[in-house]
């Protein structure tokens, strides 16, 4: 059965540094999103991608936060400079374009020290 | 008032109980509802997705909608300790963003 893969599983990083978390959505999904989990916190939604462009994006996805599909598989999430507080697990997801339903990939968990 | 409300648990049952879920939601805009299970650590599973009032079973697995009340549930029966995990509910509208409640920890103990 296909699934969302993401990589890597673990990230830790320094406070300030960029990292780039990376995913590939199921082949023929079209619609892609970033979600975030802070330990012992809901998922909460960060952005959503179509077309090569951000369709949606919530308050939380500021200027330190950027996506991008740079082929055909593969869509990322980079934050610019690290924060303490983006200490999260991440979350990619996809789903059909026609179709509600969102499939999720395991998740990168992001440590910034 | 949170768009979302879900009793974070744990919610602690016996092997082979019927376990019943619940989500409260505010805004009536939200046409589509759905459950994941999330095991520690992982990504959301889908396990659920409804669109209109009524019930919908898939195996052990019944989710219902009452879009009069706002308020949808997921009946687990027979449950089983590898049904162990927190269940989150998400609700959605047209094709945007999913908005989750804040999940709650199901623990079925042998």
């Amino acid at each position: 059965e296909p699934e969302v893969t993401q990589t890597p599983s673990h990230q830790v990083t320094q406070m300030g540094q960029e990292v780039i978390l990376r995913c590939v959505p199921i082949s023929n999904h079209l619609y892609f999103y970033w979600y975030r989990q802070i330990l012992g916190q809901k998922v909460e939604f960060l952005v959503s991608f179509y077309n090569n462009e951000i369709s949606e994006k919530s308050e939380i996805f500021d200027d330190q936060f950027s996506v991008e599909r740079p082929d055909g598989s593969n869509f990322t999430l980079k934050i610019r400079s690290t924060k303490l507080e983006d200490s999260a697990m991440y979350f990619c997801a996809s789903r059909e374009l026609d179709q509600e339903t969102q499939y999720f990939g395991p998740g990168t968990r992001l440590l910034v020290l | 008032q949170k768009e979302v409300e879900q009793d974070p648990g744990p919610l602690s049952v016996p092997e082979g109980a019927i376990v019943s879920l619940n989500c409260t939601y505010s805004n009536s805009a939200f046409q589509y509802f759905m459950w994941y299970r999330q095991y520690s650590r992982k990504g959301p599973e889908l396990l659920m997705y409804t669109y209109s009032s009524g019930n919908k079973e898939d195996g052990r697995f019944t989710a219902q909608v009452d879009k009069s009340s706002k308020y949808i549930s997921l009946f687990i029966r027979d449950s089983q300790p590898s049904d162990s995990a927190t269940y989150l509910c998400a609700i959605g509208k047209g094709f945007q963003k999913l908005v989750f409640g804040t999940g709650t920890r199901l623990l079925v103990s042998p």
